[in-house]
């Protein structure tokens, strides 16, 4: 069974770093074909795609946030991080984790955590 | 980086059935998916690659490409498919983009 769970704080200040942290069970981001995004929703607003990270440590980056992300991930503890930087008002979203399988489903987004909401204000 | 495009709204009564539209000229070339969405809820996936249909999803919902648009056709809408809907691509080349979304209501 394929379980994620994002975490990380509910509110930050305006320019600080955010860090969120994908914890997931049910696969290894080791094998391959395996892939984890970040995707973020405002508030009644459309999803954005962030970042992707493949099992062969590829990264990839939305073109607008390229300069403020950051996605990493820890194998042995099945964890997946994003870090975006500089921080604003705007940036409030719910922000989810997704997996890609490209050896089952190709690019779809399989599974997702059930997000966090992060709010930026002073 | 490219754009797809949904309308915003469709609304549909029950027992109809509902078509909605995604748009773009990566679709000539990358796999289209779909998702909906219900309030407070996160995304689940509905079709992927164009066509195909997980396990668990109804028989109702279907997938269809022509040229630069694909469709999600819903056969005998219910209420409890009332939702936004979104489509998605990518590839290997590694970004993924989504459509703006469409609201499904059920009248």
């Amino acid at each position: 069974q394929v379980t994620l769970r994002e975490s990380g704080p509910a509110l930050v200040k305006p320019t600080q770093t955010l860090t969120l942290t994908c914890t997931f069970s049910g696969f290894s981001l080791s094998t391959m074909g395996m892939c984890m995004s970040w995707i973020r929703q405002p508030p009644g607003k459309a999803l954005e795609w962030l970042a992707r990270i493949d099992w062969d440590d590829d990264k990839y980056y939305s073109t607008s946030l390229k300069t403020r992300l950051t996605i990493s991930k820890d194998t042995s503890k099945n964890q997946v991080v994003l870090t975006m930087t500089n921080m604003d008002p705007v940036d409030t979203a719910t922000y989810y984790c997704a997996r890609m399988n490209i050896d089952g489903p190709a690019y779809a987004l399989d599974h997702w955590g059930q997000g966090t909401l992060v709010t930026v204000s002073s | 980086s490219y754009e797809l495009t949904q309308p915003p709204s469709v609304s549909v009564s029950p027992g109809q059935t509902a078509r909605i539209t995604c748009s773009g000229d990566a679709l000539t070339k990358q796999y289209a998916y779909w998702y909906h969405q219900k309030p407070g809820q996160a995304p689940v996936l509905v079709i992927y690659k164009d066509t195909e249909r997980p396990s668990g999803i109804p028989e109702r919902f279907s997938g269809s490409t022509s040229g630069t648009t694909v469709t999600l056709t819903i056969s005998g809408v219910q209420a409890e498919d009332e939702a936004d809907y979104y489509c998605q691509s990518g590839d290997s080349s590694g970004p993924v983009v989504f459509g703006g979304g469409t609201k499904l209501t059920v009248l």
